[in-house]
């Protein structure tokens, strides 16, 4: 079974905060993908990346950047958290562009 | 226009029951289409690939229709386990990436 691991459930931040949020793949498949869920909106592409330090831009990339030194390793941060960030966050991982994504878990954060 | 559109229900039906969602696509060059299924604080998870001459799995039936650009789902004899969200996925055209709708929300009922 593929396994999308998101390092957290739950975070509560402060505004303006540094947030990091950690996923770790173990399919060794070549990409991976941050999103956010927010009521109405469905599922919005933060940032994806295709191999090891290469990341791209997704739809809502403001406010995020990304970092992928390890294969199986892709990590949202948040340069200074604020309270439009609060929301879903969700990792996914696929072997193939395009192709059936695996997600994690989530992460809820809640920025106060 | 959003992408994906898909009404967002939510369907409540009786066990048993028949129910089909719909969710249209705006793109025309989009080339593959899924529908994943989301069940309440989880994460989404692949229900099922549309193909271009439909498929089925079990109680659980994907059309395509080009032409009018929709996908369709269709869910027979509903059980209580099939309450969840959703969600139809368009992979885009231009950019290889997959496309989210919404979702939308079944509850089904004894």
């Amino acid at each position: 079974d593929v396994k999308v691991t998101q390092s957290s459930r739950y975070l509560v931040k402060r505004t303006g905060e540094k947030v990091f949020l950690e996923c770790v793949q173990d399919m060794d498949h070549e990409n991976m993908f941050w999103y956010r869920q927010d009521p109405g909106l469905g599922l919005r592409l933060i940032y994806f990346s295709y191999d090891v330090k290469m990341k791209e831009k997704g739809d809502i990339p403001e406010g995020y950047s990304v970092s992928r030194e390890k294969k199986e390793r892709f990590s949202l941060i948040l340069e200074s958290a604020s309270t439009n960030q609060t929301s879903m966050y969700l990792c996914a991982s696929s072997k193939r562009t395009p192709d059936i994504q695996y997600f994690g878990a989530g992460t809820r954060l809640s920025v106060l | 226009r959003k992408e994906v559109e898909q009404d967002p229900g939510p369907f409540n039906v009786p066990e048993g029951a028949t129910v089909a969602f719909n969710c249209t696509y705006s793109n025309s060059a989009s080339q593959s289409f899924f529908w994943y299924r989301q069940d309440c604080r989880k994460e989404p998870k692949l229900l099922m690939s549309v193909y271009s001459s439909g498929n089925e799995d079990g109680r659980f039936t994907a059309q395509l229709n080009r032409a009018s650009q929709y996908i369709s789902l269709l869910i027979r004899d509903s059980k209580l386990s099939d309450s969840a969200t959703y969600l139809c996925v368009v992979v885009s055209g231009g950019y290889n990436k997959l496309i989210f709708g919404a979702g939308t929300r079944l509850a089904v009922h004894p």
